[in-house]
């Protein structure tokens, strides 16, 4: 089974600023097939970026994805309001499919 | 437009059954593995089962090995999870997940609590 880390556990930031999200994978993720989503209190899941680097529709050019074999990042260029919440990455390459932690991102 | 749509959750007591089913749509059911994941209130997210396209091939979770099943019907392009033996620590939202062309995508969810 594949161990996502997710680093750091929690983050305080303000609008506007620029982040980093880093997913740290136990072992190569088969064919890149990483996934970053954004989740809200009470709201399912929200998939941001796919196979590590693509933008899912509908996804704002704020959010983009790299990396690969083992290390990936998600970066949001400058946060807005509405981007504050949970954030978890998966891989979705092998069985048991798994995921990270999740890194919460609050408002300073 | 790939759309999936969970139902079938309720309140439920320790030991009893329940069975959530998830309706597909806008893609190649029969086509695709088919999974269902679980996030226990205030949890993370959990991987629970996966099932291959013509429904011969299946895996668990060893927390739920035993006690869930799942299962597919293709001709009406729905997945199952039948659910037996319930414990309060099985009480979480369940969603399925269908990978289509290496997108994931996930239903809305369905909320099963396990409770007297």
């Amino acid at each position: 089974e594949i161990v996502l880390t997710q680093s750091p556990g929690t983050l305080s930031l303000s609008p506007g600023e620029r982040t980093s999200l880093s997913c740290r994978a136990s072992q190569s993720v088969t064919g890149n097939y990483l996934a970053w989503y954004q989740q809200k209190p009470g709201q399912a899941p929200r998939l941001l970026i796919y196979g590590a680097s693509s933008r899912a529709t509908g996804i704002p050019d704020r959010f983009s994805g790299s990396g690969s074999g083992t290390d990936f990042t998600l970066t949001i260029s400058r946060l807005e309001p509405e981007d504050f919440a949970v954030y978890y990455c998966q891989q979705y390459g092998s069985v048991p499919q798994t995921f990270g932690q999740g890194t919460k991102l609050e408002i300073k | 437009e790939v759309q999936l749509v969970d139902s079938g959750g309720g309140l439920v007591q320790p030991g009893g059954s329940l069975r959530l089913s998830c309706a597909a749509s806008g893609f190649t059911f029969s086509s695709n593995w088919m999974h269902w994941v679980r996030q226990a209130p205030g949890k993370g997210l959990v991987w629970v089962s996966r099932i291959s396209g013509d429904g011969t091939n299946t895996i668990y979770a060893d927390s739920v090995k035993g006690r869930f099943t799942i299962s597919r019907d293709n001709a009406k392009n729905t997945l199952y999870l039948q659910m037996n033996s319930l414990r309060a620590e099985d009480t979480a939202v369940y969603y399925c997940v269908g990978v289509v062309m290496i997108i994931p995508h996930w239903g809305q969810g369905t909320l099963v609590t396990v409770s007297s």
